[in-house]
């Protein structure tokens, strides 16, 4: 069975703060991908990374760096400088080889910039 | 710019109604997904299709059935809306067949049952 844990329910911090996201994963299937979506306020899940399986690559896009360890199953998602448009829930979904396109999704977690 | 489009924002139903929630995508894709949010129990899948007339049961399909006449739309149907029901909804589509494709989520249907 496919799982996704985002254990860190709500996160609070100040602006200009580091903060990291955690995402843990199960499946046994060899050929996954993994995934990174911000809900802001305004309801809308906007995609913001793709990972695969077999590219174990850290990844740096501006202020968001993402770290994919299959040792730990984690693909943690860590904001540098956090800024107030920055607030959202995020979500952390898994496909796999043998389950078509259905995404499984963690429960997502809240993550407050205070200015 | 693709897009996922969600009839309605909101939506307030009395119990007892059948309830018709309507997604369309413009990027020509061949799944489609209708997911139900709820805090603290992330994106749960109720219902997916993969084609047109094509549909296969999520997680949670009790209580709801989905109709898909045309590759662009799907559509969700409460047939018998319950305050349980209450709910934000939410609709997304993708690429068929590789596992290396995102989804497209539209802006999200509230429906408040009373």
């Amino acid at each position: 069975a496919q799982k996704v844990t985002q254990a860190q329910t709500e996160i609070s911090v100040v602006e200009k703060e580091d903060v990291t996201l955690d995402c843990v994963y199960e499946t046994r299937d060899t050929t996954y991908y993994l995934f990174w979506y911000k809900q802001p306020p305004s309801g809308e899940l906007v995609f913001l990374i793709r990972r695969n399986s077999f590219d174990e690559q850290n990844e740096i896009s501006g202020r968001y760096s993402w770290n994919f360890q299959k040792s730990t199953s984690s693909f943690n998602f860590t904001i540098t400088a956090s800024q107030v448009v920055d607030s959202a829930v995020y979500f952390c979904a898994l496909t796999t080889s043998n389950t078509g396109n259905q995404f499984y999704f963690g429960t997502g977690t809240s993550l407050t910039v205070i200015p | 710019d693709v897009k996922v489009t969600q009839s309605s924002r909101y939506l307030v139903k009395r119990t007892g109604e059948k309830v018709f929630l309507e997604c369309v995508q413009d990027m020509d894709h061949e799944n489609m997904f209708w997911y139900r949010q709820d805090p603290g129990l992330g994106l749960r899948l109720i219902y997916f299709s993969y084609d047109v007339k094509m549909k296969e049961k999520g997680d949670i399909p009790e209580g709801y059935s989905v109709s898909r006449e045309k590759k662009e739309r799907f559509s969700l149907i409460l047939e018998s809306a319950s305050t349980n029901q209450t709910s934000m909804y939410l609709c997304a589509s993708s690429l068929p067949g590789t596992v290396n494709t995102e989804a497209f989520f539209g802006q999200g249907t509230r429906l408040t049952v009373v």
